[in-house]
C-alpha cells in the first residue's frame, strides 16, 4: 500500500545551519508529495507541494524536489531560523481527486539562536 | 478567514462518556477527513466524507462514528470513549474536482480520556 518514511528526529540546528529532512515514498502510479508544517498548539499548514516528477516545490525559503528515479521528496533550506522551529510531515496524495493524505511521523526540528 | 473551525479545543472525558467533536468550513469544500495525530505516528485517516450525505472508512475507524451534516459540518462521535482514544483530532478539507488543491487543516481538538 501507500506509504511514506520520514527521517526520525528530533533535529536540532543553529541559526543559520542548513537543514535537511529526509522523505521516500512507496505508491503506485504518480502520486503528489506535499510537505506540511505544524507550528505548536496549531493544525498543519501545507509548506510545498510537487505534482510530478522532477517538480520543484518552494516557499519560505524551503524546497523539495520530487525524484521519481529514487521515489525521495527530501526537504532543504540553506539558513534556518528560530522561527522554523516545528514538526514537518510529508505526505503524499494518489491521483484521486478525492484526496486522501498518507502522512509520514512527522520530524520534529528545533533551531537555537 | 475562519477556514476550518473545530470545537471544543481541549476536552477530558472518563472511560465509556460519549461524545461530539465538532467540525466546520466555510470554504465550500465537498470534502472533508477526520484524522488523529499520535506521538510517533502521524495523522492517521479515521473517516472522510467525498460530499454531503456520504461517508467512508479510512485506516482507523473502530470506535468513531461520523456525521455529515451538510455541506459545512463533518463530526466525530466517541460512542464510549477508551483511553486509547487519547489523541489530537483534527479535521479537514479540501475542494473535490482539481486534484492539487491542498486539505485545508483546523487547529485540532485535543482529547484525554481517563
Amino acid at each position: 500500500g501507500d506509504s511514506v518514511t520520514q527521517m526520525e528526529g528530533p533535529v536540532t540546528l543553529s541559526e543559520e545551519a542548513f537543514l535537511t529532512i529526509n522523505c521516500t515514498y512507496t505508491a503506485t502510479g504518480y502520486p503528489s508529495l506535499f510537505w506540511y508544517v505544524q507550528y505548536p498548539g496549531e493544525g498543519l499548514q501545507l509548506l510545498l507541494k510537487a505534482t510530478k516528477a522532477d517538480d520543484k516545490g518552494s516557499n519560505k525559503g524551503f524546497e523539495a524536489t520530487y525524484r521519481k528515479e529514487t521515489t525521495s521528496f527530501h526537504l532543504e533550506k540553506g539558513s534556518v531560523q528560530v522561527s522554523d522551529s516545528a514538526v514537518y510531515f510529508c505526505a503524499l496524495r494518489r491521483g484521486s481527486t478525492l484526496g486522501r493524505l498518507y502522512f509520514g511521523r512527522g520530524t520534529q526540528l528545533t533551531v537555537w539562536p | 478567514n475562519a477556514g476550518v473551525t473545530q470545537t471544543p479545543k481541549f476536552q477530558v472525558l472518563k472511560t465509556g462518556q460519549s461524545m461530539t467533536l465538532q467540525c466546520a468550513q466555510d470554504m465550500n469544500h465537498n470534502s472533508m477527513y477526520w484524522y488523529r495525530q499520535d506521538p510517533g505516528m502521524g495523522l492517521r485517516l479515521i473517516y472522510y466524507s467525498a460530499s454531503e450525505g456520504t461517508t467512508d472508512k479510512g485506516e482507523v475507524p473502530n470506535g468513531y462514528n461520523v456525521s455529515r451534516l451538510n455541506k459545512r459540518e463533518f463530526s466525530l462521535r466517541l460512542e464510549s470513549a477508551a483511553p486509547s482514544q487519547t489523541s489530537v483530532y483534527f479535521c479537514a478539507s479540501k475542494e473535490t474536482g482539481v486534484s492539487n488543491q491542498p486539505q485545508h487543516f483546523g487547529d485540532g481538538t485535543r482529547l484525554s480520556i481517563l
